[in-house]
């Protein structure tokens, strides 16, 4: 079976401060993919990012990093210096060989100017 | 053009009504999915169809009906409904066989159903 937590329901910072949303999972797979993808108020789901579980190395994109420690079974997603356009609600996703895409329920992020 | 395009984006129904959800992706993607996402919650799978043929389904039930005229065209058809299927319906692309791993979802933004 394959699960996704996310255990930060909702996160409010002010705008230029950084934050981390939490993503755990659990797989029997061993080769999988790990997604993140943020849903703005308008309720398309938008991609960011999608790493294989060979690859460990941390990726920065922008203000955008992502923390993939296989040893925890953690893909973490940084926002550095915050904006208002961040808000939105970012959901953690994996998908093993053969299965579903299953996600995450998902953080909130409000970030107040 | 990478975009998925769903109408309406607003439905109010009733529950004897007939309805049908429309989606369409001019990316050359040969899978399409039906996603179902309630309030406050991530999205659902429902149904999977790969180079047209129905590959999955979620053990939905019959008053959803999903048909995939062509690869590019994807439609839900709604009859019978129950005010609990009030949610967001999210239709989403990919390019290769549904089944591939590593394949990248790219989702519209909705139809927000109402039942009544």
């Amino acid at each position: 079976a394959q699960k996704v937590t996310q255990a930060q329901t909702e996160i409010s910072v002010v705008e230029k401060e950084d934050v981390t949303l939490d993503c755990v999972y659990e797989t029997r797979d061993t080769t999988y993919y790990l997604f993140w993808y943020k849903q703005p108020p308008s309720g398309e789901l938008v991609f960011l990012i999608r790493r294989n579980s060979f690859d460990e190395q941390n990726e920065i994109s922008g203000r955008y990093s992502w923390n993939f420690q296989k040893s925890t079974s953690s893909f973490n997603f940084t926002i550095t210096a915050s904006q208002v356009v961040d808000s939105a609600v970012y959901f953690c996703a994996l998908r093993g060989y053969g299965n579903k895409l299953v996600f995450g329920a998902g953080t909130i992020l409000r970030v107040k100017s | 053009d990478t975009e998925v395009t769903q109408t309406p984006k607003h439905l109010v129904m009733g529950m004897t009504n007939k309805k049908s959800l429309k989606c369409e992706q001019h990316m050359g993607h040969r899978a399409m999915y039906w996603y179902k996402q309630k309030a406050k919650k991530p999205p659902e799978l429902m149904f999977v169809y790969s180079y047209e043929k129905l590959s999955i389904n979620e053990s939905v039930p019959s008053r959803f009906s999903p048909e995939c005229p062509n690869s590019s065209l994807l439609n839900l058809h709604l009859h019978a409904l129950q005010p609990e299927d009030s949610a967001l319906y999210l239709c989403a692309s990919s390019q290769e066989a549904a089944k591939a791993t590593n394949e990248k979802l790219f989702f519209g933004s909705g139809t927000q159903l109402s039942v009544l």
